[in-house]
């Protein structure tokens, strides 16, 4: 089945402890990207990434660092997550960039107390 | 002023209904155009994209207006499954950044 799946779905930390999130498609995707969605804020664009070893910034990519080191994964890192990153993260993908249809991770739910 | 403006609703209306969502953006070079549709704590899924000409699925109808720089979408006879938050996206001209409204709630009732 062609899908992105995350990992953890659910995740409650503390401030400072550095964290990953996984992400993988399966579609032979080009395009990965990062978002986070805040009551009323909609999505936010943190990284994304056109192909392997590329990456760029999105809106808000502080606090964030990313790696495309293999096409199908794109992981999150929070290297000292604070409160202010407690919010709801989806990985996409694409195959041509951000002109076509994303498809989308089921999403993580981060908690940093 | 925010790049992609949505009323946020919500919209509540019986089923049966037409019901039309309107989106403004800001950035006229803006090149693609998309409808996604979220439902609760859910990830987004396309639901159809904009063209220039306007376009239908079913009972979806997508229309643009670069003129005045905003997008549509029009539903008619509204199902209960229909309930969810749309979301209006943009492409910026020249870059793989997409940008998302805040999203517009839609709530059918019987």
């Amino acid at each position: 089945e062609a899908q992105v799946t995350q990992n953890p779905r659910y995740l409650i930390t503390v401030t400072g402890k550095k964290l990953t999130v996984t992400c993988s498609q399966n579609m032979n995707h080009e395009y990965m990207s990062w978002y986070r969605q805040d009551p009323g804020l909609g999505l936010r664009q943190i990284y994304y990434s056109m192909n392997v070893e590329v990456t760029d910034k999105g809106d808000v990519p502080e606090g964030y660092k990313v790696s495309r080191k293999e096409k199908r994964n794109f992981p999150l890192i929070l290297e000292s997550p604070s409160p202010n990153q407690t919010s709801l993260y989806f990985c996409a993908s694409s195959l041509a960039g951000s002109r076509v249809e994303q498809y989308f991770g089921p999403g993580t739910r981060l908690t940093v107390t | 002023r925010k790049e992609v403006e949505q009323d946020p609703g919500p919209f509540n209306v019986p089923e049966g209904a037409t019901v039309a969502f309107n989106c403004t953006y800001s950035n006229s070079a803006s090149q693609s155009f998309f409808w996604y549709r979220q439902d609760c704590r859910k990830e987004p899924k396309l639901l159809m994209s904009v063209y220039s000409s306007g376009n239908e699925d079913g009972r979806f109808t997508a229309q643009l207006n670069r003129a005045s720089q905003y997008i549509s979408l029009l539903i008619r006879d509204s199902k209960l499954s229909d309930s969810a938050t749309y979301l209006c996206v943009v492409n910026m001209l020249g870059g793989n950044k997409l940008v998302f409204g805040a999203g517009t709630i839609l709530r059918v009732k019987s």
